[in-house]
């Protein structure tokens, strides 16, 4: 399979622990998303990386969010002190650098759903 | 700001009946605009886009997109529905910056 794959598909933890989500996008490409989608909401755009770079972050990622992609390939979502609002899923996606309107076509992993008790 | 609206939180059709879901777009600009189904425990899928050229856009799985600049539309479509259609979906805009934004989406229910 060489889509876009998201480890763990479910978490949960109990408020005040951290978690860590890992995304590993289609081989080929160099743009990695994150997202966050809670119940009846369309996805909501949290940050960005260009190989490695970090080139945008939403105002919705607060101080406790950070993402990481250290070599340009796979990146991770940490969340420290979680809270009950936290509680969502947790896309990832993925998408070509194309000189093209191409680079609009974003490829979505199934996401990881956290529970927060 | 790029926005996209979806005024139906739900349709319902019976299988075999045309099918529109409907989207209105608020752009600043020329607009990007995307058409993406969310199927149960699955990642969203791509359907199709429309960045320039013919206002009938056409799409995976038998479905089209209507992209009509006047009334700021961008309603998705499809001749014939199957119950397998039955999904979310999500009608998205580009902001320019290779971001894309969502709208709340619409559930779709197919009746046999």
């Amino acid at each position: 399979d060489t889509g876009v794959s998201q480890d763990p598909r479910h978490k949960i933890t109990k408020r005040g622990q951290n978690v860590t989500f890992r995304c590993d996008p289609i081989s080929e490409h160099n743009r990695l998303y994150w997202y966050r989608q809670t119940l009846g909401q369309g996805p909501e755009f949290l940050t960005y990386f260009q190989n490695e770079a970090q080139l945008e972050k939403s105002r919705l990622l607060s101080d406790r969010f950070s993402a990481e992609r250290p070599k340009g390939s796979f990146s991770t979502l940490e969340i420290q002190r979680t809270e009950q609002g936290d509680s969502a899923m947790y896309l990832c996606a993925s998408s070509p650098r194309a000189l093209d309107d191409s680079k609009y076509e974003q490829y979505f992993g199934p996401g990881t759903r956290l529970t927060v008790t | 700001a790029q926005s996209v609206a979806q005024p139906e939180d739900q349709v319902n059709v019976a299988e075999g009946n045309p099918l529109t879901v409907k989207c209105t777009y608020s752009v600043s600009g020329n607009p990007y605009l995307f058409w993406y189904v969310q199927y149960p425990n699955r990642g969203l899928q791509f359907l199709l886009k429309y960045i320039t050229g013919d206002n009938l856009v056409k799409g995976s799985y038998g479905f089209e997109a209507e992209f009509n600049k006047s009334q700021t539309s961008f309603h998705l479509k499809k001749p014939s529905a199957l119950v397998s259609d039955s999904a979310l979906y999500f009608c998205a805009v580009g902001d320019g910056d290779d971001k894309i934004i969502f709208g709340k989406g619409t559930r779709l229910h197919i009746l046999p």
